[in-house]
């Protein structure tokens, strides 16, 4: 099993409509957990962190977390064409003073107009 | 700020010839990553330092690769000597304050060894 797993895609939905990108990871004491987008080729962006439990809101953009079933999703409402790229969920492992990122392999979202 | 700096943007070189790959960190930054991407693997950590000083290197995949960060505005990954696998895209990106909170990718090194 991968530590962090994601659906590859590609997630093709309409423009207007909500994308929602599912993310699962390993390590049960990960404490912090970032999306990152990245458009075809450029370099990864970070668009949302999420540290609890719950729901968190920035504009289009929520992230979830549930640590009891170690998922994380991203939901992009009013899904528009810019927003097609590829998703990277990314897990924070540490160990002692180490901490390293631990990288999904993305999913491709395709929002067609 | 110009953010993260990387060159070259794109290398070709032949098998068995000395690679070096530069950044430049943004100022103020202190924390420098270099991370290898693609399609089969994703995106890999190769080595982190902080402050200067190289914390992680398990993710250098062999003597091969060798990355310095002789001080705060600088640093370089060496591959020595290349080889056809090495294909990939390599990144610098860098942050402040507690390691991986908000990484600031550069644009990325597009390497192909023939």
């Amino acid at each position: 099993q991968k530590e962090v797993e994601q659906n590859s895609g590609p997630l093709s939905v309409p423009e207007g409509a909500i994308a929602s990108l599912n993310c699962t990871y390993s390590d049960r004491v990960s404490q912090s957990f970032f999306w990152y987008r990245q458009y075809s080729g450029k370099s990864p962006e970070l668009i949302m962190s999420i540290y609890s439990n719950g729901d968190k809101e920035d504009g289009r953009f929520t992230a979830q977390l549930n640590k009891a079933s170690q998922y994380v999703s991203l939901l992009i409402r009013d899904s528009q064409p810019s927003d097609s790229a590829t998703y990277l969920c990314a897990v924070n492992r540490e160990a002692g003073n180490n901490r390293k990122l631990i990288w999904g392999l993305g999913t491709s979202l395709a929002v067609n107009p | 700020d110009a953010g993260v700096i990387q060159s070259p943007r794109h290398e070709v070189t032949e098998m068995g010839q000395e690679v070096t790959l530069r950044c430049k960190p943004i100022s103020g930054h202190d924390y420098l990553f270099w991370y290898r991407q693609t399609m089969m693997r994703g995106l890999e950590l190769l080595i982190y330092f902080n402050n200067n000083v190289p914390i992680d290197d398990s993710g250098m995949p062999e003597d091969r690769f060798s990355a310095k960060m002789p001080n705060a505005s600088f640093s370089t990954l060496k591959i020595q000597p290349s080889e056809p696998r090495d294909s990939a895209v390599y990144f610098c990106a860098s942050s402040f304050g507690t390691a991986n909170e908000k990484l600031f990718f550069g644009s990325g090194t597009q390497l192909s060894v023939l």
